[in-house]
């Protein structure tokens, strides 16, 4: 069974940090470029990051440059989005999802609550 | 960047009758445009995609057209699990900053 898990997300402080990953399974994770897409609470989807195959282009939505990062281990199957300096609008549930242009196969999502 | 404008926001419709859903991109994408459908709780689900095909396991009554800046996605006779809100999602350019639209959410009239 193709499948994305996220994990990591929780409550953070304004300011602080926090890692995301998701594990994915059922199907060659290498042969594709991933994706973060985020979701605040009652809003739309919004694209955040894409990655490609070997980790050697990356992309970001311009409201989290320098800010976040992206990265995947493809010997683990795993894609990770690092973020940092963390805003209250920041706040959202974050999917990861294969990307073939369009989204074919999504996580469940992790909820990240950035507040004091 | 393209900007995805969806109509109408809210679309109300009775079990049975068809929708229509638009997306209109700011400049051309070709025909590099998906339909994902989310239910409360839910990751989307990818519908449609090349502005036309159907993704696996989508029933036909679901069908997209259009391309260049304007889009449809059609449902021909609603059932009660197609309410639901539809995101349109441009994937035309590089660097790959692809947006969505802001959802139409289909209820029950």
């Amino acid at each position: 069974e193709v499948q994305l898990v996220e994990s990591g997300g929780g409550l953070v402080q304004p300011g602080g940090s926090l890692r995301l990953s998701c594990a994915a399974s059922g199907f060659t994770f290498s042969s594709y470029w991933m994706s973060w897409v985020r979701q605040a609470p009652g809003k739309g989807l919004e694209w955040v990051a894409n990655i490609k195959q070997d980790g050697s282009e990356k992309y970001y939505v311009d409201s989290v440059k320098g800010r976040f990062t992206i990265s995947r281990d493809n010997a683990k199957n795993s894609l990770y989005l690092q973020m940092n300096s963390l805003r209250a609008e920041d706040t959202a549930v974050y999917y990861c999802a294969r990307n073939s242009g369009s989204y074919q196969v999504w996580g469940q999502g992790t909820l990240v609550t950035v507040s004091s | 960047e393209i900007v995805m404008t969806q109509s109408p926001a809210t679309l109300s419709v009775s079990p049975g009758e068809r929708a229509t859903l638009s997306c209109r991109a700011s400049q051309s994408v070709s025909s590099n445009l998906a339909w994902y459908q989310q239910k409360p709780g839910q990751a989307p689900r990818l519908l449609i995609y090349g502005a036309s095909t159907r993704a696996t396991g989508i029933p036909a009554r679901f069908s997209g057209s259009g391309s260049g800046t304007e889009f449809t996605l059609t449902i021909s006779s609603l059932q009660s699990e197609d309410f639901a809100v539809y995101y349109c999602q441009q994937y035309n350019n590089w660097p790959p900053l692809w947006t969505f639209g802001q959802g139409t959410k289909v209820e029950i009239k």
